[in-house]
């Protein structure tokens, strides 16, 4: 039983295009994260929610709108696509905000063309 | 400068070699350094934790904090081929609101058989 799982795990759109990312976590932790990996394997982190509330906005275009239904679920929506946004999208989770110990999907590719 | 520096890579050796992966980071207030391990299509699974300063042995794997250096260090014995990856340092501050993981670069390692 997968503990971070997110869809879908590839995602091929033309710019311009909205597409949604989600996620899901079944290890009852409180936070949970989007992070962004370049080509380069640079990973950075997006957001993190607590308990459905934003607590992390690290500078991310409006295009990106992250919505937690409940503490389980954090889904992240992608306006307007645009070439620079390709890379690989991982979702992760841990038992506290800014925990070291975080559990990480296996990631959604994005090709924007 | 950037708060984590990692070696660049990749690295290539022969196995059974011992594997020397350096970090450096310029924030003192880290406090929580961990290291990652990611396979090729993966997400991002933690290998070593530790708090402060001093060492963790854990199998093959030992993992070295020196603060007054800024300085950490993963020490691979032994090396396997199933130790390709690329591994990513990452640390972190006190855990609170805005604390939040910052990951080295990553350095991709291949052990030849």
């Amino acid at each position: 039983d997968t503990a971070v799982s997110q869809t879908p795990k590839y995602l091929v759109t033309q710019m311009g295009n909205d597409k949604s990312i989600k996620c899901e976590q079944n290890l009852g932790h409180d936070t949970m994260y989007w992070y962004k990996q370049d080509s380069k394997k640079f990973l950075k982190i997006m957001f993190s929610y607590n308990n459905k509330e934003l607590i992390i906005n690290e500078t991310v275009p409006n295009r990106f709108s992250p919505k937690s239904p409940d503490k389980a679920h954090l889904n992240l929506h992608i306006n307007s696509l645009e070439l620079g946004d390709s890379a690989v999208y991982f979702c992760a989770s841990s038992r506290q905000t800014g925990e070291g110990i975080q559990y990480f999907g296996a990631g959604t590719r994005l090709s924007v063309l | 400068q950037k708060e984590v520096e990692q070696d660049p890579g990749p690295l290539s050796v022969p196995e059974g070699a011992i594997v020397s992966l350096n970090c450096t980071y310029s924030n003192s207030a880290f406090q929580y350094f961990m290291w990652y391990r990611q396979y090729s299509r993966k997400g991002p699974e933690l290998l070593m934790y530790t708090y402060s300063s001093g060492n963790k042995e854990d199998g093959r794997f030992t993992a070295q904090v020196d603060k007054s250096s800024k300085y950490i260090s993963l020490f691979i014995r032994d090396s396997q081929p199933s130790d390709s990856a690329t591994y990513l340092c990452a640390m972190s501050s006190p855990t609170g609101a805005n604390s939040k993981l910052t990951f080295g670069k990553g350095i991709t390692l291949s052990v030849r058989p």
